[in-house]
């Protein structure tokens, strides 16, 4: 157990809808990632927070966004879904600084009908 | 921009020894992380390098070469549930020291 909790585990909708994926960090870690894995894809970094604010931002579409509440939960909101938005999306925490791993939750499978 | 190449597949027998190689193209080069997932499953961590040699960790070790810009998972006395997914993923300045994961490499273990 990572100490990551990601929910749901599972989401199915159509397109065009808007669904918000929600992560809590382990105890103590100050930063969150939001990974998306699409079938036999590697992890595609999205966006990163620190301690509530934005610190990194990598592949993330414009129908997407994030934020990192004060209790440091996260959330990530998806709209305007696509088919090609089918994916698993993970969430990380770590305490923040560079050297230090990752702590993977266990995913949100994703499905567009 | 950052890439890494590592291979698609090994495959190996319960009880062999595996290497995993992994190079990376990046600019301010921090460290080298290795990930095991399993399918469907979380990420998990399992090594990271950030000076050259070698760091072990009972059955796995991993190794560093920064002036080839290249590093390797070492998966010693294999066993059926270490079949999963490997990726290394690289920290640099040049990516906002956020890990940039490869596409990852199956091993399969066979009996």
């Amino acid at each position: 157990d990572s100490g990551v909790t990601q929910t749901p585990k599972h989401l199915i909708t159509a397109t065009g809808q808007r669904v918000t994926l929600r992560c809590s960090p382990r105890s103590g870690d100050l930063s969150v990632y939001w990974y998306q894995q699409s079938l036999d894809q590697g992890l595609q970094f999205l966006i990163q927070y620190y301690n509530g604010e934005e610190r990194a931002k990598g592949n993330i579409l414009e129908r997407f966004s994030a934020q990192q509440f004060p209790d440091l939960h996260s959330e990530l909101n998806l709209s305007s879904l696509e088919l090609g938005d089918s994916a698993l999306y993970f969430c990380a925490s770590s305490t923040g600084d560079t050297n230090q791993p990752q702590h993977f939750g266990d995913g949100t499978r994703l499905s567009i009908l | 921009g950052q890439s890494l190449e590592q291979p698609s597949e090994v495959t190996a027998v319960e009880g062999a020894i595996v290497q995993i190689n992994c190079t990376y193209q990046t600019s301010g080069f921090y460290g080298l992380s290795w990930y095991q997932q399993h399918d469907g499953g979380a990420p998990t961590f399992l090594s990271y390098n950030g000076l050259d040699g070698l760091e072990e960790t009972g059955r796995f070790s991993s190794f560093l070469s920064r002036s080839d810009s290249y590093g390797y998972l070492l998966l010693q006395e294999l066993q059926m549930k270490d079949s999963a997914s490997y990726f290394c993923a690289v920290t640099s300045s040049g990516g906002s020291y956020i890990p940039t994961f490869g596409r990852g490499t199956s091993l399969i273990v066979h009996p």
